[in-house]
């Protein structure tokens, strides 16, 4: 298996920029996908391919990956963002997810 | 718009067999622009992929399930299934199923997920 880190936690205040990482030995060749999961729901797929935002999905997503690190960034972060968000990338013939990283907005 | 739905028992006694059902609607799992997948998460932990399924029935597995692990097709319903033998209380768990493109990995459309607890 891959393996991805992220951290466990990310605060930020309302409005302000947020940036969750993920981390793995070269990821920058592999294509990350970034899904949103609220309490008592399914995640949502928010990134594709780093950085493509399926359709629905606010502007205000972004994404980006470079070296070892994935970043899914949230400009203009609102209380509806609130949430765990999990990396994953196709490793050596299995899907693999970071940890998860739960982002508060206060 | 596409849906999937899992079904299945919601308890399984230790040493059993777990097996789900993840019904599509609005696609077909013939598609060969997706595979099929199944993901759990025990509660309060994060996501676990176990495997996926392709409509020539190809599969891969999670390599600490592989060997307790079937999923298949069944086109005329168009549905796929887990099964997940000997189970233990560390297979208690939310249980997804998910369509993931086949191109890209990403999963673009979940289910709502389904409980199992195993206990006696």
């Amino acid at each position: 298996s891959y393996e991805l880190t992220q951290a466990p936690s990310v605060s930020v205040s309302p409005g302000q920029t947020a940036s969750i990482s993920c981390s793995g030995d070269k990821l920058e060749k592999k294509y990350v996908s970034w899904y949103q999961q609220k309490p008592g729901q399914s995640p949502l797929l928010v990134l594709f391919q780093d950085k493509k935002r399926p359709s629905g999905i606010p502007e205000r997503f972004s994404g980006s990956n470079s070296g070892n690190t994935a970043t899914l960034t949230i400009g203009g972060a609102q209380a509806i963002d609130e949430a765990d968000y999990y990396c994953q990338v196709w490793g050596s013939s299995t899907a693999d997810f970071g940890g998860g990283t739960k982002l508060t907005v206060l | 718009q596409v849906l999937l739905q899992e079904s299945g028992p919601g308890l399984v006694k230790p040493s059993q067999t777990l097996s789900l059902s993840c019904t599509v609607s609005g696609d077909s799992i013939n598609n060969e622009n997706y595979y099929w997948s199944w993901i759990r998460q025990p509660a309060g932990k994060g996501l676990e992929w176990i495997g996926r399924i392709y409509t020539s029935g190809t599969t891969n597995y999670i390599p600490s399930l592989k060997s307790r692990v079937t999923i298949s097709l069944d086109t005329s319903k168009n549905q796929f299934s887990l099964t997940l033998n000997s189970v233990t209380a560390a297979d208690t768990a939310l249980y997804f199923c998910a369509r993931m493109d086949y191109y890209h990995y990403h999963m673009d459309v979940w289910g709502k997920g389904t409980t199992v607890t195993v206990s006696s």
